[in-house]
């Protein structure tokens, strides 16, 4: 079975300041992983996907996120953060095998102060 | 493109009435996925439907929940006889085939809110 765990309901960092929202998962196979960012009231947004080849992957809005295959994480950073990045973010996986569905995490608050 | 479609926006009912959520996909997309947030659960897998079939229904309640996706028109999520516990939001997202589109995983919707008074 396929799951995701955000281990924290919330980040709260300071503008300017590196974030790391973090991100582990479970799969079988090789796993497919994503970052969505969602603001109030709206659907959510793609920010950047792990598929193959390189660990960093650089997504949308200077975010970033490094897969580890050994520690099974795919954890979200940006080395600074601006109070707009303040909104929920999702952590999600499939597995790459045909007819699974994407799995999400819980979702992490992140907070910017300025 | 208008992307995912969902209407209504925002939905109220009584409890024991039927709630019906519609989804639209992107056009050229003939896979949808269907997503419930809770507040304190997060985003929750529903169940997942190609045209006329159903591929996936591992997160759907067994009682009073349906999906469809026909061959022609959106797919619809159907909620028989609701409960103050299907307050939700409930997100529609859509691909062109199975596993997602490569660069974007899904594409969603902005989303039904769902209120039972």
């Amino acid at each position: 079975a396929q799951s995701v765990a955000q281990p924290e309901d919330q980040v709260n960092v300071a503008e300017g300041n590196p974030l790391t929202v973090k991100c582990t998962y479970s799969v079988s196979g090789n796993p497919y992983l994503f970052w969505y960012v969602q603001y109030p009231n709206r659907g959510l947004q793609f920010l950047l996907k792990y598929i193959t080849g390189d660990n960093l992957v650089k997504g949308s809005y200077g975010f970033e996120a490094e897969f580890n295959k050994s520690q099974t994480s795919f954890h979200l950073k940006k080395p600074s953060a601006l109070v707009s990045d303040s909104a929920l973010y999702f952590c999600a996986v499939r597995s790459n095998q045909a007819g699974t569905a994407l799995i999400f995490g819980k979702g992490t608050t992140l907070s910017v102060s300025s | 493109n208008a992307g995912v479609m969902q209407n209504p926006r925002h939905l109220v009912r009584r409890r024991g009435q039927e709630a019906r959520l519609r989804c639209s996909p992107m056009k050229g997309h003939s896979h949808v996925y269907w997503y419930r947030q809770l507040p304190e659960e997060g985003l929750k897998f529903m169940v997942y439907l190609q045209k006329e079939n159903i591929i996936d229904e591992s997160g759907m309640p067994k009682e009073r929940f349906s999906a469809e996706f026909p061959k022609e028109g959106p797919s619809i999520l159907r909620i028989q006889q609701v409960v103050r516990g299907d307050s939700a939001a409930y997100f529609c997202a859509s691909s062109p085939r199975a596993g997602g589109e490569a660069n974007y995983g899904y594409t969603f919707g902005s989303g039904t809110r769902l209120t039972v008074v």
